[in-house]
């Protein structure tokens, strides 16, 4: 089993809601990461965990918080978000984030909309 | 650059035709090379990849060419099927300094569309 899953799939909010993101496998990956796509755009890095310790921050806002309670899960904490961020937001895990031949496995996306 | 582009935004083709999608990477050091599938609505599939010691891998349907002189990946997909069509993403990975590996780098993608 390659899934990763993910809710909410929609997400609708305003700019002073909080909400957050989760996703979901249930491969015993050890690296976990969250992705940002645009339309017709290719997926841009965010953050990444390795065992559920943050390694990589690609200079993300802070109104972008995110979180690892355990290997399986990895959360992405919303609060203050603008418009622009209006985006698919992608959840991927890998065995390993020490081996590029590592294949990250993608979940579907949270459709994220900021009015 | 660290830049990994593709050469056309879109590609339509027949059905049962064979499809070519090629790829354009700037970073020699690259190591690792992988075409990924998006469908309208989810997530990018992995379908294949290659390391930079080889020049060519096969898997069902689909062949990927590395050409590390030129710097360029293609991806071939016989006998094209509806089924096909989908953005298709060409991600080399980058490593990094200090022990981190395996950021993925995603050109531009190309759209193939197959037409019945």
């Amino acid at each position: 089993d390659t899934e990763v899953t993910q809710t909410p799939k929609h997400l609708v909010m305003g700019m002073t809601n909080k909400k957050s993101l989760k996703c979901e496998q249930h491969m015993g990956h050890r690296a976990m990461y969250w992705y940002k796509q645009k339309a017709k755009k290719p997926p841009e890095l965010m953050f990444v965990y390795s065992y559920e310790k943050l390694s990589i921050n690609e200079s993300v806002p802070s109104r972008f918080s995110p979180e690892c309670p355990n290997s399986s899960l990895l959360n992405l904490h919303l609060h203050a978000l603008q418009p622009e961020d209006s985006a698919l937001y992608l959840c991927a895990s890998s065995r390993l984030y020490s081996s590029p031949a590592d294949t990250q496995y993608f979940g579907p996306g949270t459709r994220l909309t900021v009015l | 650059g660290e830049s990994v582009g593709l050469h056309l935004p879109t590609l339509s083709v027949q059905e049962g035709d064979n499809s070519i999608i090629n790829c354009a990477y700037s970073n020699s050091a690259s190591d690792y090379f992988i075409w990924y599938k998006q469908e309208s609505g989810k997530g990018p599939q992995f379908i294949i990849d290659i390391r930079s010691n080889m020049d060519k891998r096969q898997g069902q349907r689909v062949t990927v060419l590395l050409n590390k002189t030129v710097k360029h990946l293609s991806l071939q997909i016989a006998a094209t099927q509806p089924g096909d069509s989908a953005v298709y993403f060409c991600a080399e990975t980058l490593v990094l300094g200090s022990g981190n590996t395996g950021k993925l780098i995603f050109g531009q993608g190309t759209t193939l569309q197959v037409k019945p």
